[in-house]
C-alpha cells in the first residue's frame, strides 16, 4: 500500500515562514491535499489540488511539489496556526481507489 | 451551507457492533459526483481511513478493515451509516465522516467533515 512520510514535528517563531513535507514514491503524479487540524477540532482542508485554496484560507497558506516531495508553506506564520497537518493523497494501485494520510506534523508556534 | 454531523454511542462493548450515522444538512447524499467517507482517529494518534460510498453506491473499504466495515445509504433520510463489527478496545477513536467530490482533476481533497464522534470501547 502507498505510504506517506511526514516529519513529527515542526517548530517556527511567529512571523516566520513554516514548510512542512510529506514524501510519497512518485508523489508527482499523484494530487495532493493538505488538512488542518488545531487541537480538539475536526480537520479542516487548507490546501486541494497540490496547490489549491479552499474558499476563506488565507493567501499565507500554499502548495507545491517537487520530485517525490510535496510542501505545504505557510508564511507570516501565527499563533492560531498552530495544529497538526496531515497530507493526503488517493490510492489507485490496488483494487480500488482509497484515501491514503500521513503521519501528522505537529506545528509549534514559539 | 453543507454540515455533516455524526451522530451514534459514546460506548460500546468489546465484540459489540457499532452503528454510526452521518447526516447530511443542505446537500443530497445522491448528489452526483459527491462522496462520503468515514475516518477516525484514535486519542493522540493520526488519521486513518475506514471507507467511502460514492454517489452511485459503489462501496471501497480499507483493506485492512475491510472485513469488519459496511457502509450504506438512507437517502429518505439524507444519512450514510458505517458498521463496525467485533469492536475492541483499539477501535476507540473519534470517528469523523467527510465529503469528497470528483472532478476533473479526479478524487478530490475532504473538504467537508463533521465535528466527530468520540467512540470509546469497554473490555
Amino acid at each position: 500500500s502507498y505510504v506517506l512520510t511526514q516529519s513529527p514535528s515542526v517548530s517556527v517563531a511567529p512571523g516566520q515562514t513554516a514548510r512542512i513535507t510529506c514524501g510519497g514514491n512518485n508523489i508527482g503524479v499523484k494530487s495532493v491535499h493538505w488538512n488542518q487540524q488545531r487541537p480538539g477540532q475536526a480537520p479542516v482542508l487548507v490546501i486541494y489540488h497540490n496547490d489549491a485554496r479552499p474558499s476563506g484560507i488565507p493567501d499565507r497558506f500554499s502548495g507545491s511539489k517537487s520530485g517525490n516531495t510535496a510542501t505545504l508553506t505557510i508564511t507570516r506564520v501565527e499563533a492560531g496556526d498552530e495544529a497538526d497537518y496531515y497530507c493526503q493523497v488517493w490510492d489507485n494501485s490496488g483494487e480500488h481507489p482509497s484515501v491514503v494520510f500521513g503521519g501528522g506534523t505537529k506545528l509549534t508556534v514559539l | 451551507q453543507v454540515t455533516l454531523r455524526e451522530s451514534g454511542p459514546a460506548l460500546v462493548k468489546a465484540t459489540e457492533t457499532l452503528t454510526l450515522t452521518c447526516t447530511f444538512s443542505g446537500l443530497s447524499v445522491s448528489t452526483r459526483g459527491m462522496s462520503v467517507n468515514w475516518v477516525r482517529q484514535p486519542p493522540g494518534k493520526a488519521l486513518e481511513w475506514l471507507a467511502i460510498i460514492d454517489w452511485d453506491d459503489d462501496k471501497y473499504y480499507s483493506t485492512s478493515l475491510k472485513t469488519r466495515l459496511s457502509v450504506s445509504r438512507d437517502t429518505s433520510r439524507n444519512q450514510v451509516v458505517l458498521t463496525m463489527t467485533n469492536m475492541g478496545p483499539a477501535d476507540t477513536a473519534t470517528y469523523y465522516c467527510a465529503r469528497t467530490t470528483i472532478g476533473v482533476l479526479g478524487r478530490g481533497g475532504l473538504d467537508i467533515w463533521g465535528q466527530g464522534t468520540m467512540v470509546t470501547v469497554s473490555s
